[in-house]
């Protein structure tokens, strides 16, 4: 059962560019969620989102930055007119519909794509 | 607002012995607890999780054990092997994890 898939592993981008990241979730999984890393700190949640739907976009800068999780095809996470700012590592995590007694369930993460911008 | 703060930053510890770290976060809504293992280059890997109906959970060599009234949970590792150094990162939130800053473990052979 291959893991949580993350295209590409590192993206160079200039300012003002555009970067487009991939995830696609485990196999069974209808859940994604993107985090943000920077360097020597901890995740910071982005957006969580199920099939057509964002469920939670809270942690997501009110501009330049947009999620979509399409019926077919992996999860996006669209970063307009990049600055450098925006270079980290980006994590995507993905979980079953629900966890126990429909409570949270876990999240497991795709090795990241990690954001250059020069 | 969630928060969680997570020590100590670094702890080194001889092969064999224990290593323990404890987190504090801030929200009593919060159902789950879930600690990660970070390798350099890599993607977090999730290790142990605990719920708040349940006091202490144990896998082989980690046990997670949560204390709800005090607001802190804590990762134990016993019998350490060099394999164990990595960064752990605790978490705690229902669906939007809030994540501490990590520690870096390093386990000396």
């Amino acid at each position: 059962n291959a893991g949580v898939m993350q295209n590409p592993r590192h993206l160079v981008r200039r300012r003002g560019q555009e970067a487009r990241l991939r995830c696609s979730p485990m196999k069974g999984h209808s859940h994604v969620y993107w985090y943000r890393q920077l360097p020597e700190e901890g995740l910071k949640f982005m957006v969580y989102l199920q099939k057509e739907n964002i469920i939670d976009e809270s942690g997501m800068p009110k501009e330049r930055f947009s999620a979509e999780f399409p019926k077919e095809g992996p999860s996006i996470l669209r970063i307009q007119q990049v600055v450098r700012g925006d270079s980290a590592a980006y994590f995507c995590a993905s979980s079953p519909r629900l966890g126990l007694a429909g409570g949270p369930s876990e999240q497991y993460f795709g090795p990241g794509t990690r954001l250059t911008v020069t | 607002g969630e928060n969680v703060e997570q020590h100590p930053s670094t702890l080194s510890v001889q092969e064999g012995d224990s290593a323990v770290i404890k987190c504090t976060y801030s929200d009593s809504a919060s159902n789950y607890f879930p600690w990660y293992k970070q390798e350099l280059g890599k993607g977090p890997q999730l290790i142990i999780d605990i719920r708040s109906n349940v006091g202490e959970k144990k896998d082989q060599r980690i046990a997670v054990t949560l204390n709800k009234t005090a607001k802190h949970f804590s990762l134990h590792i016993t019998e350490t092997q060099p394999e164990d150094s990595a960064v752990y990162f605790c978490a705690y939130g229902n669906n939007r994890l809030a994540f501490g800053k990590g520690n870096q473990v390093v386990v000396i052979p």
